[in-house]
């Protein structure tokens, strides 16, 4: 059974919001949920992190349901330099393993 | 600017010739971990180090092994790399591990290995 389950792929054009959703339905109680994005190439790098509730940040939002099972990354006006795979982390007991991402693709 | 520093950035190695790749950090962070990654797939954890204690991935093959001589660098020796082997390979730090603990992983640019 996976960890994470997000969307295989998404198509957006600049401007618009984009919104991910990961589902993590066996998250532990004191696990927090990471995002990542990474470019062709490159490491992941960070992008927000959140426990329950909203967090945001200069570059997107995280919202987490009361639940916890799922959250929402929230990128507010993409751009073409938006397109990258985004990750969603959930340790579950220190196991560090990354689902299969979501690859985001922005278009003119 | 602290960082995560991979080398080399793409390395050759030939059929069943030890390779290591190298990684070192000015974060100062407890952990230290190693992925790998092939083409359009997700990073998948080998191993991990808290401090000294080595944490191996249960699906992690002999193949692989790690050093950390000290809290900076960490090594990733590739015994006898397999032409499957050819990856990019990825270390990331973090400050902390353990339940509760913030997670936010800290990633090198990564080092392409080729295995001809």
């Amino acid at each position: 059974l996976a960890k994470t389950t997000q969307p295989i792929s998404m198509d957006s054009y600049e401007g618009q919001e984009v919104n991910i959703t990961c589902s993590h339905n066996n998250i532990a109680t004191n696990d927090y949920i990471t995002w990542y994005q990474q470019f062709p190439s490159q490491g992941p790098r960070f992008i927000i992190q959140g426990y329950k509730t909203k967090v945001t940040n200069e570059v997107a939002s995280l919202f987490i349901p009361a639940d916890r099972k799922s959250s929402t990354l929230s990128l507010p006006r993409v751009s073409l330099s938006d397109t990258a795979v985004y990750y969603c982390l959930v340790p579950n007991n220190n196991d560090m393993r990354f689902g299969a991402g979501t690859r985001l693709t922005v278009k003119p | 600017d602290a960082m995560v520093i991979q080398n080399p950035r793409y390395q050759v190695t030939q059929f069943g010739k030890p390779v290591t790749l190298s990684c070192s950090q000015t974060l100062n962070h407890n952990v230290m971990y190693w992925y790998q990654q092939k083409s359009s797939q997700a990073p998948k954890l080998l191993f991990h180090y808290y401090d000294k204690d080595f944490n191996n991935e249960a699906d992690t093959p002999d193949n692989f092994q790690s050093r950390r001589p000290n809290t900076s660098f960490c090594f990733l020796d590739i015994r006898s790399p397999g032409l499957g082997d050819a990856a990019m390979y990825l270390c990331a730090t973090s400050r902390d591990h353990g339940k509760g603990s913030s997670y936010e992983q800290y990633f090198g640019p990564g080092t392409r290995l080729t295995v001809t």
